[in-house]
């Protein structure tokens, strides 16, 4: 069945350093491709999406390529700020009703 | 445009008990989902409701049910209470059941 893999966590970077969070996908046909991010305490909130092969999803300066050779779907920030201190789920529409398939989650921590 | 909300905020019961959970889906949705959040997992999705029908169900026992009603907003019911149903419970509202979704805050349920 359709499945997600993301890097384990935690991330631990600092201030104005470089993201990148991996996710593979195994899907049948080319699905969207979400990112969600969850700030502590709180719901999941769409962060990006890419609808087809070789969209580039973005959004608050993350970035994400939907790439069908490799079915990745890498999350990237050029500088991270403390405020992006959050746990990102990389996800996929799964099923004729839509149901979303998420990923373990990543954590990020960010420190001055 | 008012967002997804979900009501109680946090809920503390004990095992064997019924539990319901309530969500106002966003402005112009008519398709709610629930999932389930264990701590330091991704969603697990529970159900599906479009226009007041039961429209896919994930792996979760009869004991969770739902509603949805003509204003589109929803309820969880969860039955039989056990120490493992403790975990956050998200609601995603969406227009029609092929586009994204769009989650609340959540619901904090512990089972003692």
């Amino acid at each position: 069945g359709d499945s997600v893999t993301q890097m384990e966590g935690p991330v631990t970077l600092s201030e104005e350093a470089f993201l990148t969070i991996n996710c593979t996908y195994t899907a049948t046909g080319y699905p969207s491709l979400f990112w969600y991010v969850q700030y502590p305490g709180e719901g999941l909130q769409l962060l990006l999406k890419a609808t087809k092969a070789d969209d580039k999803g973005s959004n608050k300066g993350f970035e994400a390529t939907y790439r069908k050779e490799t079915t990745s779907f890498h999350l990237e920030k050029g500088s991270v700020q403390v405020s992006d201190s959050a746990v990102y789920f990389c996800a996929l529409p799964s099923g004729g009703y839509n149901k979303l398939i998420f990923g373990a989650g990543t954590r990020l921590a960010v420190h001055p | 445009e008012t967002g997804v909300t979900q009501s109680p905020t946090h809920l503390i019961k004990t095992r064997g008990q019924q539990v319901t959970l309530r969500c106002s889906s966003q402005s112009g949705h008519n398709t709610v989902s629930w999932y389930q959040q264990a701590l330091g997992q991704g969603p697990q999705f529970i159900f599906q409701y479009y226009r007041e029908e039961e429209n896919g169900r994930g792996n979760f026992p009869p004991r969770f049910s739902g509603l949805q009603f003509p204003n589109y907003s929803s309820e969880l019911n969860v039955n039989a209470l056990e120490l493992d149903d403790s975990a956050l419970y998200l609601c995603a509202s969406s227009r029609d059941n092929f586009h994204e979704q769009y989650f609340g805050p959540g619901t904090r349920l512990t089972v003692t």
